[in-house]
């Protein structure tokens, strides 16, 4: 079965430094993936999709790379902030089940000023 | 324009009650997705659908039951509620095209005593 992992369930880093967030899935080959982003009590927000043809992509400071061979992808905080505080969920999606969208637990990420 | 719109936002259920949650979406999505939320399990399909008429299966869907009568909604219902789903269930809807993100609804705050 499709398996997602994301590399720890908690990452604390010092304001101003990159968080770099992993996720590893097996089992399934996805066309795109998702990063989202969810504060308490809330939904998950959408950030950023890369496509398995593209190495990488950016917006503003967040940076994902995508490595279909190693069946992982990267997320990038450059300058974090406190405000960057918050649950980062993956979803490896598409090439398999149509419509089936999967996510990875988690990283929760703690930027202290 | 709304989103996505789940209701109710709370609710408290005794063991074997039985209750329906509604998802309502408004951007003329075709496909829609109920999640629960436990700590530390992250976000878990329970089922989806890809257009009005159909339901598929997810991860954990024992327990619970769908129906996508109408395009903009899509009901997940408990039958007899048991202390195990007592959890924190979210919508979300896409379109069907693969590079589009999901969006999700406020969520609903679950307990079943």
């Amino acid at each position: 079965s499709q398996k997602i992992e994301q590399n720890s369930e908690a990452l604390n880093i010092q304001e101003g430094k990159t968080a770099t967030l992993t996720c590893n899935y097996t089992n399934y080959s996805p066309a795109y993936l998702q990063w989202y982003r969810q504060d308490p009590g809330r939904g998950p927000v959408f950030l950023l999709l890369i496509r398995e043809n593209e190495k990488e992509k950016r917006k503003e400071r967040l940076k994902v790379t995508f490595d279909t061979t190693l069946k992982q992808s990267l997320f990038h905080i450059t300058a974090s902030q406190p405000a960057d505080s918050a649950t980062y969920l993956c979803a490896p999606s598409g090439g398999g089940s149509q419509g089936n969208l999967i996510f990875g637990k988690g990283t929760k990420l703690s930027v202290k000023p | 324009n709304a989103g996505v719109t789940q209701t109710p936002k709370f609710r408290v259920l005794k063991t074997g009650q039985s209750m329906t949650l509604l998802c309502a979406q408004d951007m003329n999505h075709e496909y829609m997705y109920w999640y629960r939320q436990d700590p530390g399990m992250g976000l878990r399909l329970i089922h989806y659908s890809v257009g009005e008429g159909t339901t598929a299966k997810g991860e954990v869907p024992d327990g619970y039951n769908v129906s996508r009568l109408k395009k903009q909604n899509f009901l997940l219902g408990l039958e007899s509620a048991a202390p195990s789903q007592t959890s924190v269930y979210f919508c979300a809807s896409k379109q069907t095209v693969m590079n589009t993100e999901a969006f999700f609804g406020q969520g609903t705050r679950l307990t079943v005593v």
